[in-house]
């Protein structure tokens, strides 16, 4: 079935830092591509997403682009900030209900 | 956006005890909602896919007596966690299928915002 690996952190970054977190996928057919995020003590939203080979997704200065040749897609930020610090999730669909699969999270610390 | 609303927001309750968690959608129908759950610097776990009129689709090694699912409308669906002990403490956390993005044509979730359950 289908899977996602994400880099393990946590990560820790100064203020304006570049930031890239590494996502990899196996899976069958053209899956879409999801990256979440989740905030100290609050639910999961949707940070940007690509449907298909060789789309960026971009939102709030992230950006990730859908690499079907490297079964990748690496959220990157140029200049991190503090209100950058949050859980950030790999996602893809696949799942035999129409679910999303996730990676096991990133834990991404921004220090001024 | 599409929005689905979460409720309690926390809830600590006695073991032994029942706890009832809703999943609603607002301003657009749902007839698939998700139920995940969320340990400690984990992922989220898939529990169950909830269908509106039909009987809720449990992941393997998931408690279907001891976690019921109801989905009686297109736009709420619940969980309850029956005699609740404190390993079931955790983050829960609703999803529902958006409709369509016609953009994008991806099939986007929406997420609640999470329930966090201790049990004492």
């Amino acid at each position: 079935g289908n899977s996602v690996t994400q880099m393990e952190g946590p990560v820790t970054l100064s203020e304006e830092a570049f930031l890239t977190i590494n996502c990899t996928y196996t899976a069958t057919g053209y899956p879409s591509l999801f990256w979440y995020v989740q905030y100290p003590g609050e639910g999961l939203q949707l940070l940007l997403k690509a449907t298909k080979a060789d789309d960026k997704g971009s939102n709030k200065g992230f950006e990730a682009t859908y690499r079907k040749e490297t079964t990748s897609f690496h959220l990157e930020k140029g200049s991190v900030q503090v209100s950058d610090s949050a859980v950030y999730f790999c996602a893809l669909t696949g799942g035999s209900q129409g679910n999303l699969i996730f990676g096991k999270g990133t834990k991404l610390s921004v220090k001024p | 956006g599409a929005v689905v609303s979460q409720h309690p927001s926390r809830v600590i309750c006695k073991s032994g005890t029942s706890v009832k968690i809703e999943c609603r959608s607002l301003d657009f129908q749902a007839t698939t909602m998700f139920w995940y759950r969320q340990f400690p610097k984990k992922s989220l776990m898939l529990m169950a896919t909830s269908n509106e009129g039909s009987k809720a689709t449990y992941e393997q090694g998931v408690e279907k007596d001891k976690f019921l699912i109801n989905h009686a409308s297109l736009t709420l669906s619940t969980l309850t966690v029956t005699s609740a002990h404190p390993e079931d403490s955790s983050f829960y956390i609703c999803s529902a299928r958006a409709p369509l993005d016609s953009g994008s044509g991806a099939n986007v979730l929406t997420f609640g915002a999470g329930s966090r359950l201790t049990v004492l």
